[in-house]
């Protein structure tokens, strides 16, 4: 089946390290997302790509880093510069322009 | 920019209850427009979308008109169950502009 996988579904991380979320897709879309979500908040884009090795910071970038070395995959690395890590962390894709985004079930970090 | 307001929550009704989620955006041209529906500990889920005027979306007896006239595109039921308790995200994306624009969420409760 296509979709979008997110791993792990729970992590915890200690202050002051780094975390990789890792996010996959089959679906061969060329556009993928990371979003954040935090408790009864709406969400908020982290970074996107349009495009393998290209990205674009969204409105919180700050403390979050990502790669997109290939076409199915987009980690996003959570680093000890974020101040409030711990969220609900959301991976998207879509394929062509003004069509919907599919989501991933989502990554719930804890900081420790 | 593109913005996405939609109904304060939480929303409770009883099972069987007419249901009507408003939302309304702001965008410059002709924006599609999505409602995702959000299970809890879940990724979003796409529930229906509308991709031009005076269109109509609909699924699982949901529907949405886009009214470009009132900028809306508010969600209906006719008879909520007791599954349909989650959160529904209004969400709209510009043709050109790779970026969802999200509200900022609407609890639904219903109870039998």
């Amino acid at each position: 089946d296509g979709g979008i996988t997110q791993s792990p579904k729970y992590l915890f991380r200690k202050e002051g390290q780094n975390v990789t979320l890792s996010c996959e897709q089959n679906l061969n879309h060329d556009a993928m997302y990371w979003y954040r979500q935090d408790p009864g908040q709406g969400l908020r884009l982290i970074y996107y790509s349009q495009i393998v090795n290209d990205f674009q910071k969204g409105d919180i970038a700050e403390g979050y880093s990502v790669s997109r070395e290939k076409k199915e995959s987009f980690p996003l690395t959570v680093t000890s510069a974020q101040k409030n890590p711990t969220a609900f962390y959301l991976c998207a894709s879509s394929a062509t322009q003004g069509t919907e985004a599919f989501f991933g079930q989502g990554t719930r970090l804890t900081v420790v | 920019g593109n913005s996405v307001t939609q109904m304060e929550g939480p929303v409770t009704l009883s099972e069987e209850a007419f249901l009507t989620i408003n939302c309304t955006y702001t965008a410059t041209g002709y924006p599609s427009l999505f409602w995702y529906v959000q299970y809890p500990g879940e990724g979003l889920q796409l529930l229906l979308k509308a991709t031009k005027a005076d269109d109509k979306g609909s699924n699982k007896g949901f529907e949405a008109t886009y009214r470009k006239e009132t900028t809306s595109f508010h969600l209906e039921k006719g008879s909520v169950q007791v599954s349909d308790s989650a959160v529904y995200f209004c969400a709209l994306r510009n043709f050109g502009n790779e970026k969802l624009t999200f509200g900022t969420g609407t609890r639904l409760t219903i109870i039998p």
